[in-house]
């Protein structure tokens, strides 16, 4: 079946420095999700993409979406403290399923 | 609104006991999902509904049951606990598909403990 491959599994850096975050299927996607959980914390929307190399900007956050529509991406820049937690990509598979990623953590270290 | 609302909030059982873990959401949303996260791992879907009276299997329903009476409410149901349902369990629910691009929204979590 499908699936939805996230790497690094785990990534620290310093505080100031950039993180990203890679999500790849081996099928290609109608849309995909990205959601961040805080430890301890639910899963949050962040972001979708649905359009073939879309990129897509919140604040210091940087989504984009692959040409294939085959993988995905999450860029951080000058990260901070609150960036901390794990970020999940999920992908639809069928009508009615959202795949999520393994997800990757983020410690952030001040 | 309250959002997906789930409890207990922590429960430990012995195994082969039995429980309820209660959803609720007040978006009208019409589809809602169980899924269970095991440490530091993703997300596994259990089981989700499309609506009242509709439930289908997820990727892991093996030990769970599920019912959707209401469009409000969607209990998830353990028969006989074993060590291997030790997780978090999210509820979520999205006004359509997540597949489709929908938001989902999570509830805060089940912290359930099988010893």
């Amino acid at each position: 079946g499908q699936q939805v491959m996230q790497i690094p599994q785990y990534q620290h850096v310093q505080e100031g420095e950039d993180f990203t975050t890679y999500c790849n299927s081996s099928t290609t996607l109608s849309n995909i999700q990205w959601y961040k959980q805080r430890p301890g914390g639910h899963p949050v929307f962040l972001i979708q993409l649905v359009k073939s190399g879309e990129v897509k900007k919140q604040k210091r956050l940087t989504f984009q979406f692959g040409e294939a529509k085959k993988n995905s991406s999450l860029h951080i820049t000058a990260t901070q403290t609150t960036d901390v937690g794990t970020y999940f990509c999920a992908a639809g598979r069928g009508a009615n399923n959202l795949f999520f990623g393994t997800g990757t953590r983020l410690t952030v270290i001040p | 609104n309250a959002g997906v609302t789930q409890t207990p909030k922590f429960r430990i059982l012995k195994i082969g006991q039995s429980m309820t873990l209660q959803c609720t959401q007040d978006m009208n949303h019409n589809y809602m999902y169980w899924y269970r996260q095991d440490p530091g791992m993703g997300l596994k879907l259990i089981y989700y509904s499309v609506g009242a009276g509709i439930t289908d299997k997820g990727e892991v329903p093996n030990g769970y049951n599920v019912s959707r009476s209401t469009t409000e409410d969607f209990p998830l149901r353990l028969e006989l606990a074993a060590p291997s349902q030790t997780s978090v369990y999210f509820c979520a629910s999205s006004y359509s598909a997540g597949s489709s691009g929908n938001t989902i929204y999570f509830g805060e979590g089940s912290w359930l403990t099988v010893v």
